[in-house]
């Protein structure tokens, strides 16, 4: 099993300009989450779903659109990228039984915005 | 609001010490969980306790839980070198939102 994997690892973008964060799992979790991680702010959630087709907003969701049309993939978007929003993006899943809370975590995509 | 806050948030202790962090958080929580954070990597899952148990083991690691004071401790006995890493609490108040975690104490373990 590889776990949770994240795509890109590193990315460069230039105010204004979009992109997609690619999250993909191979547990069979029914929940996926996207949080970023900043200095001295800990981990905030951004969106999550709890199954494919459905997302939902997390604490700080402005700036970003989620989808999950496969019960494996969970994509963040950005339409249009700010200097705030340069971050690691974590993405997570778990099981949705209440006895298997456990979030597994993915390697991270730093991003930076210039 | 960050759910959880972590107490210190940095730690600096020899190898063979004992390490306590301490975590508060605001709400009722169903569970609490414990993260750890290796530099440039993802949460790893270390343990979790439910708002029933007043106390854990897994290892090297004890947790703690008092509901009464919306408190919980991680200790890592004899660490290690290896244990180096930034610590997590998260607490997990219910519904779809599940956990929300706090900034973490980094600890150091000189060999």
């Amino acid at each position: 099993n590889a776990g949770v994997t994240q795509t890109p690892k590193f990315r460069v973008l230039k105010t204004g300009q979009s992109m997609t964060l690619l999250c993909a799992q191979d547990m069979n979790h029914e929940y996926m989450y996207w949080y970023r991680q900043d200095p001295g702010m800990g981990l905030r959630l951004i969106h999550y779903s709890v199954g494919e087709g459905t997302t939902a907003k997390g604490e700080v969701p402005d700036g970003y659109n989620v989808s999950r049309l496969k019960k494996q993939n969970f994509l963040l978007g950005l339409e249009s990228a700010a200097p705030s929003q340069t971050s690691v993006y974590f993405c997570a899943s778990s099981h949705r039984d209440t006895l298997r809370e456990t979030q597994y975590f993915g390697p991270g995509t730093r991003l930076l915005v210039l | 609001s960050q759910q959880g806050e972590e107490d210190p948030q940095a730690l600096s202790i020899q190898e063979g010490e004992n390490a306590t962090m301490n975590c508060s958080y605001k709400t009722s929580i169903n569970n609490l969980q414990w993260y750890r954070q290796n530099s440039g990597r993802g949460l790893v899952h270390l343990i979790l306790i439910r708002s029933n148990e007043r106390e854990k083991h897994s290892g090297r690691l004890r947790v703690t839980l008092d509901t009464s004071k919306k408190s919980s401790s991680l200790l890592i006995t004899a660490s290690r070198a290896a244990d180096t890493a930034s610590y997590f609490c998260a607490a997990d108040s219910g519904g779809y939102q599940k956990v929300t975690f706090g900034t973490g104490t980094k600890l150091q373990v000189i060999p």
